[in-house]
């Protein structure tokens, strides 16, 4: 299956402090990618849809200048946790789909972020 | 929002036995996906069924999806320890370009 690679895998900052994610596709191109929030022992929240070349759509509640996500080209998404708190400290995981058509399939994951917020 | 439930929430059983966990969902879907994630990990997925199939099959998984009831099934067959994982479904609702995702299973396969 295809490739979604997430970086960094784990990082602790300052509170104050922003820190930036990466999600890339590495053998497909991605029009959409997908950024979720996970507590532990919980499901996957999505927090917004990322948009090549366009604004990120926010899911209810997510702030948008909290998180702020940049979808630059077709390979690379980035959300970024603007003055981080504590209490943003969790489990963040992107996602890919092929350009498929308008039906929603298989989706692929990055590995998944820990961030720690001291 | 989630749309999903997951019965049971967690399931643990011997090496061998068959797992099967439960979905349901509330709206109109173009498909069903069921996913798997390690602790600590991203999510593998497992198996699609779209809304107009009723039994799909991969190796040792055997999925259902029954629209009139908005439910959905995932079995594992003798299962083994490595199978331990958190389980999710996933439902690709009509006319949204993304995933909800159920509450998960915690499967642990005792050796």
């Amino acid at each position: 299956g295809a490739v979604v690679s997430q970086h960094p895998s784990w990082v602790i900052c300052k509170s104050g402090t922003s820190v930036k994610i990466e999600c890339r596709s590495l053998d497909f191109q991605a029009t959409t990618m997908f950024w979720y929030r996970q507590f532990p022992k919980q499901s996957l929240m999505l927090m917004a849809t990322s948009n090549e070349g366009s604004k990120a759509t926010y899911e209810q509640g997510v702030e948008k200048d909290k998180f702020l996500i940049n979808h630059a080209s077709l390979t690379l998404s980035t959300l970024t946790v603007t003055s981080a708190h504590p209490e943003d400290s969790s489990f963040y995981i992107c996602s890919a789909r092929e350009n498929q058509g308008q039906v929603l399939g298989e989706a692929f994951f990055g590995q998944g972020t820990r961030l720690t917020v001291v | 929002s989630q749309q999903g439930e997951e019965d049971p929430q967690a399931l643990s059983i011997q090496e061998g036995e068959n797992a099967t966990m439960n979905c349901s969902y509330k709206t109109s879907i173009n498909n069903l996906q069921w996913y798997r994630q390690n602790s600590g990990r991203g999510l593998v997925h497992l198996i699609l069924i779209r809304s107009n199939e009723r039994e799909k099959h991969s190796g040792r998984l055997r999925v259902t999806l029954d629209t009139s009831k908005k439910s959905s099934s995932l079995l594992i067959t003798a299962s083994r320890a490595a199978d331990t994982a958190s389980y999710f479904c996933a439902t690709a609702i009509q006319g949204a370009q993304k995933l909800v995702f159920g509450q998960g299973t915690r499967l642990t396969i005792n050796p």
